[in-house]
């Protein structure tokens, strides 16, 4: 079975400021795993996607996130916080074969202050 | 023009009314979801479909319905809605097992 924790439901950072939103996961088989960011009355919109290859991926707006496999973890990241950062953000894990569920994390609201 | 489509974008409805969300899509995509978010409660999967005959429930689909209309088209019903179906609905489409899911903007359901 998998799981997916996001281990802090709220964020806040300064502007320019590094970001560090976390996510660990339980999977018993090959992952894949994706970020996804929810801008208040919008849809959730792809960040990034893990599914097996580098494990340092890149992703829209200059987010990354690295895939640890001896720590479980799949971690955002951003050197640099703007102001329109400030959304919810979701790690979601799945499997890369047999599989229809999606496992969504609790989310992690992010605050950018100026 | 968005790839995954949700109508309406808002709905107010009353206790034991039927309501119907729909959802189409031009990603060309076979599979089909619909989730319901509740605040802190992250996505719950109501139904999903992997193609026009093909139609499954997820964890929490009492008191919904489903259809599939064509490739491109997968609607929700609330047969007759209660006030603990208010939530946000959203729609979502995915190419194959493992790839990522792609979100309509949502629909916002109040049930009084």
């Amino acid at each position: 079975a998998q799981s997916v924790t996001q281990l802090d439901s709220h964020v806040s950072v300064s502007e320019g400021t590094p970001v560090l939103l976390r996510c660990n996961y339980s999977s018993s088989y090959s992952p894949s795993l994706f970020w996804y960011v929810q801008h208040p009355n919008k849809g959730l919109q792809l960040l990034l996607k893990y599914t097996s290859a580098a494990t340092l991926v890149k992703g829209i707006n200059g987010f990354e996130a690295e895939f640890k496999k001896s720590e479980t973890s799949f971690h955002l990241t951003k050197p640099s916080a703007h102001m329109s950062d400030a959304a919810e953000y979701f790690c979601v894990v799945t499997l890369t074969s047999g599989t229809y569920k999606y496992i969504f994390g609790t989310g992690t609201r992010l605050k950018v202050l100026a | 023009d968005a790839d995954v489509t949700q109508t309406p974008r808002n709905r107010i409805t009353k206790t034991g009314k039927r309501i119907m969300l729909e959802c189409s899509q031009t990603k060309g995509h076979d599979r089909m979801y619909w989730y319901r978010q509740d605040p802190g409660l992250g996505l719950q999967l109501i139904y999903y479909s992997f193609d026009v005959k093909d139609i499954n429930k997820g964890e929490i689909s009492d008191g919904y319905s489903v259809s599939r209309q064509a490739q491109a088209k997968f609607s929700l019903s609330l047969e007759s809605a209660i006030p603990n179906q208010t939530a946000l609905y959203f729609c979502a489409t995915s190419d194959n097992t493992g790839s990522p899911l792609h979100f309509g903007n949502g629909t916002r359901l109040t049930v009084t």
